[in-house]
């Protein structure tokens, strides 16, 4: 079955502390990995796009790694800031065009 | 560039009444997503449309939802008759998808409440 699993579920930290979410997934074939961020009331803004043969991406202080053995994917945020508090939602894209979602990991930023 | 524009933003109406959901995508793209968010289920697919035409409706979930894209500008999803159940927030997305490019921008979705 094709699923996307995020780990942890919820997530608090303290202002400037890094941390890192975490993304298995199943998807066969893969043609794709995103990191998606969504704030409370508003639409995904999409993080970063990986394809199989890319390793890492960054944007900013967000930062993806992907192992297509593994079928693992982190994403990294360093010295977070009030405003990183949001949903995270890892999507895989099938060769087929379809996307499966994650369930996303809440995280919260406290100053 | 206004982005992904979704009208209302907030819905309520009562059970067995009918709700139409109104997206205006990007200028220049050519597909365009619906998508329904709950707490339970996350983000799900709904339907699909590329260049007009649908391609992929296996998300949508029975008969009372119907989608429609009449030009490359204006898109709606229909609940005809509405129930409890279907209160989420319905996000609609468009892209220019090419070869190599599938970035999706995301509209602020519209939030249905069906008492």
């Amino acid at each position: 079955k094709n699923q996307v699993e995020q780990s942890p579920q919820s997530l608090i930290i303290l202002e400037g502390k890094n941390c890192t979410l975490q993304c298995n997934y199943t998807v066969s074939p893969f043609s794709n990995l995103r990191w998606y961020k969504q704030d409370t009331g508003r639409g995904p803004v999409s993080l970063t796009i990986m394809t199989f043969s890319e390793n890492t991406k960054s944007n900013g202080r967000y930062t993806a790694t992907l192992d297509a053995d593994t079928k693992q994917s982190s994403l990294h945020i360093t010295a977070s800031q009030l405003s990183d508090s949001a949903s995270y939602i890892c999507v895989v894209r099938r060769n087929t065009g379809k996307l499966i979602f994650g369930q996303g990991t809440t995280l919260q930023v406290k100053p | 560039d206004a982005g992904v524009i979704q009208s209302p933003r907030h819905e309520v109406t009562e059970m067995g009444q009918e709700v139409t959901l109104r997206c205006k995508p990007i200028s220049g793209h050519n597909s365009l997503f619906w998508y329904r968010q709950t707490m339970m289920r996350g983000l799900e697919l709904l339907i699909y449309f590329n260049n007009n035409v649908p391609i992929d409706d296996s998300g949508m979930p029975e008969d009372r939802f119907s989608a429609k894209m009449p030009n490359a500008s204006f898109s709606t999803l229909k609940i005809q008759p509405s129930e409890p159940r279907d209160s989420a927030v319905y996000f609609c997305a468009s892209s220019f998808t090419a070869a190599g490019s599938y970035e999706q921008y995301f509209g602020p979705g519209t939030r249905l409440t069906v008492t």
